[in-house]
């Protein structure tokens, strides 16, 4: 089945504990993203990748980091959470090759940074 | 600056009524113009798309209508089921080359018995 896979579902974390949320697709896809969703600000992109070591920032990437070291994975890192973190992350992936342009997202993972 | 705007926020319709989730861009350069269906709990999941050199496209229950001219979209959903209660992104994004997708804020849809 064609997917894509975020680990933790839900994480409860202290302030400053580094922390890694895992994103792992299996459909080939070239281009990778990740976008936390925050109630009345919609889905907002946090860091994105077109292709293995090719990472760029999206509109809020303060205080995250990325990696892409294999096609298949892109894992999002939090250095020092902070409250302000605490949201629903969304990691998704799209093919670059016509006609499937359409993104596919993990089932999210909840993050409390208290 | 928000490049989608999305309206309205939240929307309540009765079983079988019409409702319309309405879209607009500032970016001319944007070409493809999908909808996302988020259901609680869940990630958001593609539901149509349109381009920019058909003015409507119909999936099932599903219309998206599109004016290039006023750079505005919306979603129509006909014969609404409870089941279609659920959250609705607008996107936009440039189809060629490596662009990202900008949504809207959504709209959270509930649809009465």
């Amino acid at each position: 089945e064609a997917q894509v896979t975020q680990n933790p579902r839900y994480l409860i974390t202290v302030t400053g504990k580094k922390l890694t949320v895992t994103c792992s697709q299996n459909m080939n896809h070239e281009y990778m993203s990740w976008y936390r969703q925050d109630p009345g600000l919609g889905l907002r992109q946090i860091y994105y990748s077109m292709n293995v070591e090719v990472t760029d920032k999206g509109d809020v990437p303060e205080g995250y980091k990325v990696s892409r070291k294999e096609k298949r994975n892109f894992p999002l890192i939090l250095e020092s959470p902070s409250p302000n973190q605490t949201s629903l992350y969304f990691c998704a992936s799209r093919s670059d090759r016509a006609p499937n342009y359409g993104y596919t997202f993990g089932s999210g993972t909840r993050l409390t940074v208290v | 600056q928000q490049q989608v705007k999305q309206s309205p926020q939240s929307l309540i319709v009765q079983k079988g009524g019409i409702p319309i989730i309405n879209c607009a861009y500032e970016n001319t350069a944007f070409d493809y113009f999908p909808w996302y269906q988020q259901f609680p709990g869940k990630g958001p999941a593609l539901l149509i798309a349109i381009r920019p050199d058909v003015s409507e496209k119909k999936e099932g229950r599903f219309t998206i209508s599109f004016n290039k001219s006023a750079k505005q979209f919306s979603l129509h959903i006909m014969d609404s089921q409870p089941g279609d209660s659920a959250t609705y992104f607008c996107a936009a994004s440039v189809e060629f080359g490596y662009s990202t997708l900008t949504f809207g804020k959504g709209t959270m849809l509930l649809v009465s018995p």
